[in-house]
């Protein structure tokens, strides 16, 4: 069946720092690739998607880019913020037999200043 | 946009105790989902709606669980016979687009057995 991996967390950075969140991949047929954030105390919302192999996502400075060879869609940020604190799920809908999104354990981020 | 919004945002219950928590979708999404989530894991899918017909049910689903959309509309998830096993978040999302689409979801239904 569908699954998603991630790295463990949690992970502290420093205000600035780059960002990388590792997220892998398996999946029947040809999915699209989710990542979902949830700050304290809120629901989770959409922070990015891609549909095909080689597409990038990016929304708020974040970025990933569907690997289709390395079934692997990181994610990344450049510099980031103490607001950019909140856990991040990777997940993935492959509709291959099921409508079901599947989510990664999530990553939690903590900035500090 | 009102959001997705559900009720109660607080369960406790006994254990053996029946629950139900309610689900209002945004109002022009025809597909609804039912999720679970427990500490420190991502939301593990218990069930689908397309309109008011359920078309898929995850084997987490035991026969404890049910879930109904009649007309479509607002969802309801039932619990029955509590377990501690059951204590999580029970998350509700909607969309107008397929699964490849962006799922809106609810703050949730904290839900405590003791």
């Amino acid at each position: 069946g569908d699954s998603v991996t991630q790295m463990e967390g949690p992970v502290t950075l420093s205000e600035e720092a780059f960002l990388t969140i590792n997220c892998t991949y398996t999946a029947t047929g040809y999915p699209s690739l989710f990542w979902y954030v949830q700050y304290p105390g809120e629901g989770l919302q959409l922070l990015l998607k891609a549909t095909k192999a080689d597409d990038k996502g990016s929304n708020k400075g974040f970025e990933a880019t569907y690997r289709k060879e390395t079934t692997s869609f990181h994610l990344e940020k450049g510099s980031v913020q103490v607001s950019d604190s909140a856990v991040y799920f990777c997940a993935l809908y492959s509709g291959a037999g099921s409508y079901q999104l599947t989510f990664g354990k999530g990553t939690k981020l903590s900035v500090i200043p | 946009d009102t959001g997705v919004s559900q009720d109660p945002r607080h369960k406790i219950t006994k254990r053996g105790q029946n629950v139900t928590f309610r689900c209002d979708p945004i109002s022009e999404h025809n597909r609804l989902y039912w999720y679970r989530q427990t500490l420190g894991q991502g939301p593990e899918f218990l069930t689908y709606f397309q309109n008011e017909a359920q078309l898929e049910k995850s084997r987490l689903l035991s026969d404890r669980f049910s879930a109904e959309r009649p007309k479509g509309s607002f969802s309801t998830l039932e619990i029955q016979r509590t377990e501690q096993g059951d204590s999580a978040m029970y998350l509700c999302a909607s969309t107008a687009g397929t699964g490849r689409e962006k799922l809106f979801f609810g703050s949730g239904t904290q839900l405590s057995v003791l």
